[in-house]
């Protein structure tokens, strides 16, 4: 399967504690987009990178979260400090698109973070 | 500031029937308007998406009606099945950012 992946899928963590989400897109694609959705909600944006640049960022992206894609590649999404409040499925999804046009999204399957 | 607007939030329909979704927003600097699937547990995936430059697109039981000077664009789903059932994004597309914004979503349910 080439398609988006998320690792981990789940993840389970003590309030205070540091926790790192790793996407793999789909080879070639330029884009990379990392969402938050909690129940009964739609996809919250929360930043997105072309190629290794991370061009934008939600004011929802507090100074706790960071992201990274170094090589243009695989992507990071490190909560530092985690609060309750950060239980969601956090979504990567990846696009072909360049910097005139997003082109269509590619989802992975999320992973869901637990903070107790 | 909630861009983006659905309804209804839910909706059940009897088997064979037709499922209509609606989606609302507020900014006009958007260029692109897709509807995503979501199972439960899984992210969403594309189902059909139009650009402002037609007012309706079909694929399949799958049809987008779009009204530009209304802000609106819905999905109707013909020949409703079971397997349909699932929750139901509509999005749009800010052609300056290139950052797409979700609706809150609506639950269908299709009854055998």
């Amino acid at each position: 399967d080439t398609g988006v992946s998320q690792n981990p899928r789940h993840k389970i963590t003590k309030r205070g504690q540091n926790v790192t989400f790793r996407c793999d897109p789909i080879s070639e694609h330029n884009r990379l987009y990392w969402y938050r959705q909690t129940l009964g909600q739609g996809p919250e944006f929360l930043t997105y990178f072309q190629n290794e640049a991370q061009l934008e960022k939600s004011r929802l992206l507090s100074d706790r979260f960071s992201a990274e894609r170094p090589k243009g590649s695989f992507s990071t999404l490190e909560i530092q400090r985690t609060e309750q409040g950060d239980s969601a499925m956090y979504l990567c999804a990846s696009s072909p698109g360049s910097f005139v046009d997003a082109g269509e999204l590619f989802f992975g399957e999320g992973s869901r973070l637990t903070v107790l | 500031q909630q861009q983006v607007k659905q309804s209804p939030q839910s909706l059940i329909v009897q088997k064979g029937g037709i499922s209509i979704i609606n989606c609302a927003y507020e900014n006009t600097a958007f260029d692109y308007f897709p509807w995503y699937q979501q199972f439960p547990g899984k992210g969403p995936a594309l189902l059909i998406a139009i650009r402002p430059d037609v007012s309706e697109k079909k694929e399949g039981r799958f049809t987008i009606s779009f009204n530009k000077s209304a802000k609106q664009f819905s999905l109707h789903i013909m020949d409703s099945q079971p397997g349909d059932s699932a929750t139901y994004l509509c999005a749009v597309k800010d052609n300056y950012g290139q950052n797409f914004v979700f609706g809150p979503g609506t639950r269908l349910s299709v009854l055998p």
